[in-house]
């Protein structure tokens, strides 16, 4: 099992929805938890970033953090084709060795 | 801007070539690493580095070294490319005792 499970997709969403990606961690070490977002044939690029449990806003994006689940959310609202790309979670441990899952593909259509 | 430049964005080499994949940073951060991403597999931790000349294990770090002689720069060296080592190169960097990542644009390199 990974330590870090993510649905590849991919989420196909007309625009203007919310969308919502997860992911699911085993370690309950883990205390930062981080969202990348990577667009074809870029670098990933961080895009939010957390610790413990709880949610974090900013602008249309919105991660919650359940750590009694070891659920990691997204939201996006008011989703637009700039925001197709590849979500990728990652969970640390305080030891600056991150843990990614594999991402999940996200499509948005005008 | 800051930022973490790859030297090249594609590559393509031949079967048993030694290849240097460069990575410059220009934060002044003190951990760098080498990772690997392929279609189903993710982010594959290669090689990691917290200082200068250190150099640790990720993962799959079969078939390649690292080399870290200056802070600012982490070359990942394949000894003799081979066809499954055709893949997207990310090399990132972070401060030490943070854990966001900055990244590169990646480096395609294609075995043949």
């Amino acid at each position: 099992q990974k330590e870090v499970e993510q649905d590849p997709g991919p989420l196909s969403v007309p625009e203007g929805a919310i969308v919502s990606l997860n992911c699911t961690y085993s370690n309950s070490a883990f205390q930062y938890f981080m969202w990348y977002r990577q667009y074809s044939r870029k670098g990933p690029e961080l895009l939010m970033y957390t610790y413990s449990s709880g949610n974090k806003e900013d602008g249309r994006f919105t991660a919650q953090v359940d750590k009694s689940s070891k659920y990691i959310s997204l939201f996006i609202r008011d989703s637009q084709p700039s925001d197709s790309a590849t979500y990728l979670c990652a969970t640390d441990n305080a030891g600056n060795m991150l843990t990614f899952g594999g991402g999940t593909r996200l499509m948005v259509k005008p | 801007d800051v930022k973490v430049t790859q030297s090249s964005r594609y590559l393509v080499k031949r079967t048993g070539e030694k290849v240097f994949l460069e990575c410059v940073q220009d934060m002044d951060h003190e951990n760098m690493f080498w990772y690997r991403q392929d279609p189903g597999l993710g982010l594959r931790l290669i090689y990691f580095s917290y200082d200068v000349k250190m150099k640790e294990k990720g993962d799959i770090p079969e078939g390649y070294s690292v080399s870290r002689e200056k802070k600012e720069r982490f070359s990942l060296i394949l000894e003799s490319a081979s066809t499954n080592q055709t893949s997207m190169y990310l090399c990132a960097s972070s401060f030490a005792g943070e854990n966001g990542y900055t990244f590169g644009s990646g480096t395609r390199l294609t075995v043949v």
